[in-house]
């Protein structure tokens, strides 16, 4: 059974920046998609982006560029997602997710997202 | 971007009716559309994709169907652990988009 186990809750001052991990057990982790998605206190969810760990290139939303970097480590089956500039807005928990099947060359988008993490808490306040 | 709208927000619902849930993408997504269960405090559960299959051990009262931009998901008799919020999804594009939600809530 895969498991995506998440880093713990932090919390940052506004300007700073937050790395959140997600480490995957259980399952095969290279070709499949990685993906970020956000929920802010009583909204809904938002894709930050994603990484196909054994092509190593993120992907990420329009909003979030240049702001967010996400990477993975084959050798540790686990992902990374770092956000800079933090301001409040930003507070929010952030969860992982594995798409249900392995991503080919040249995909153009990522599965449905069948596991998920239990989410990490960023706080973002001065 | 592809822009998901869901409807309604809210749906009030008695247990053991039916509860209908709409999907509409401001361009056509094919069969690209998953959606997801998500209860306060929880991760979302995958529970349908490719507009209408069930994701594992999802129970057959949950049906989806549609195609293009209208999209429907059918919670056929309610019980009491299904009343959530759901949420759609388009994986035809990046980057990848979720509707607002509908929160289906006891009536």
């Amino acid at each position: 059974q895969v498991q995506l186990v998440q880093s713990g809750a932090e919390v940052k001052k506004p300007g700073s920046s937050v790395k959140v991990s997600c480490k995957a057990s259980g399952g095969t982790f290279s070709s499949y998609a990685i993906s970020w998605v956000r929920q802010a206190p009583g909204q809904g969810l938002e894709w930050m982006g994603g990484i196909i760990p054994i092509f190593g290139t993120g992907n990420y939303a329009q909003k979030f560029q240049g702001r967010v970097t996400i990477t993975a480590d084959e050798s540790t089956s686990t992902a990374y997602m770092e956000l800079s500039s933090l301001r409040s807005e930003d507070t929010a928990v952030y969860y992982c997710a594995r798409s249900h099947t392995p991503s080919i060359v040249g995909a153009t988008t990522y599965p449905p997202l069948d596991y998920w993490g239990q989410g990490t808490l960023v706080t973002v306040s001065s | 971007e592809i822009v998901m709208t869901q409807s309604p927000a809210t749906l009030p619902v008695s247990p053991g009716e039916r509860a209908t849930l709409s999907c509409r993408a401001s361009q056509s997504l094919s069969s690209n559309l998953a959606w997801y269960q998500q209860k306060p405090g929880q991760a979302p559960r995958l529970l349908i994709y490719g507009a209408s299959t069930r994701a594992t051990y999802i129970p057959a009262r949950f049906s989806g169907s549609g195609s293009g931009t209208e999209f429907t998901l059918t919670i056929s008799s309610l019980q009491s652990e299904d009343f959530a919020v759901y949420y759609c999804q388009q994986y035809n594009n990046w980057p990848l988009t979720f509707g607002g939600g509908t929160k289906v809530e006891i009536k």
